[in-house]
């Protein structure tokens, strides 16, 4: 089974606006909604984005998502030190009987 | 407050079994679906099973069809995930994990495959 892909690292200085891209396929991410999510060093994931571009209560409006086609983004504006961590994209894969697909993750740092 | 709590993990040896449990709180359980997701050490993210609220369908990654099985009791509020045929590329952190696009997480058991 496949995985989406997202580039392996990311990084700016605070204040900066950080863009993750997430590619996928027509079965994936073009048919289905993208969700977003963030780990902390030796923490669990958090839902930082669901159906393509919501935000859960609680998540700062800094982060958006967007998705467009077969590909899919997360951006993070007025970057903050908190914000180092692992980000990944995620998609039910219409093909594959029942899939649910992560991206291969984004090691986000804050220089 | 959602709560997922994971417990039974531990270390095995190859070829053994393991039973995985997650008491979820804090929600109506029987009307959520549910996943498990494990992930390797330094490892990415990966997709184990999903299994619906009534327990039909349930759908599993290629690299356990066959091996594990995933189960749930409604009236315990509890998942469960019964893991055969251990091989060492199954060790990993796994993480019991809510609703079709999952928004929320247990802390995570770590299961060690080894000799």
């Amino acid at each position: 089974q496949s995985m989406l892909t997202q580039p392996p690292s990311a990084s700016g200085t605070p204040g900066q606006r950080v863009t993750i891209s997430c590619s996928g396929s027509s079965s994936n991410i073009e048919s289905n909604n993208v969700y977003w999510y963030q780990q902390l060093p030796e923490t669990a994931p958090k839902l930082l984005i669901y159906r393509n571009n919501q935000r859960p209560s609680g998540v700062p409006d800094r982060f958006s998502g967007s998705k467009s086609g077969t590909s899919a983004s997360l951006a993070i504006s007025g970057l903050r030190s908190e914000d180092e961590a692992d980000y990944y994209c995620a998609a039910w894969d219409a093909s594959l009987s029942g899939v649910y697909l992560f991206g291969t993750g984004t090691k986000v740092t804050v220089l | 407050e959602v709560q997922l709590v994971e417990s039974g993990g531990g270390l095995v040896q190859p070829g053994g079994s393991l039973r995985l449990s997650c008491t979820a709180s804090g929600f109506s359980f029987s009307l959520y679906s549910m996943n498990w997701v494990r992930q390797a050490p330094g490892k990415g993210l990966e997709w184990v099973s999903y299994i619906s609220s009534s327990s039909t369908p349930t759908y599993y990654a290629d690299s356990v069809k066959g091996r594990f099985t995933i189960s749930r009791d409604n009236a315990k509020n509890s998942l469960y995930l019964q893991m055969n045929s251990l091989r060492a590329e199954d060790t990993a952190v796994y993480y019991c994990a809510r609703d079709v696009g999952i928004d929320y997480w247990g802390q995570g058991t770590l299961v060690t495959v080894s000799s």
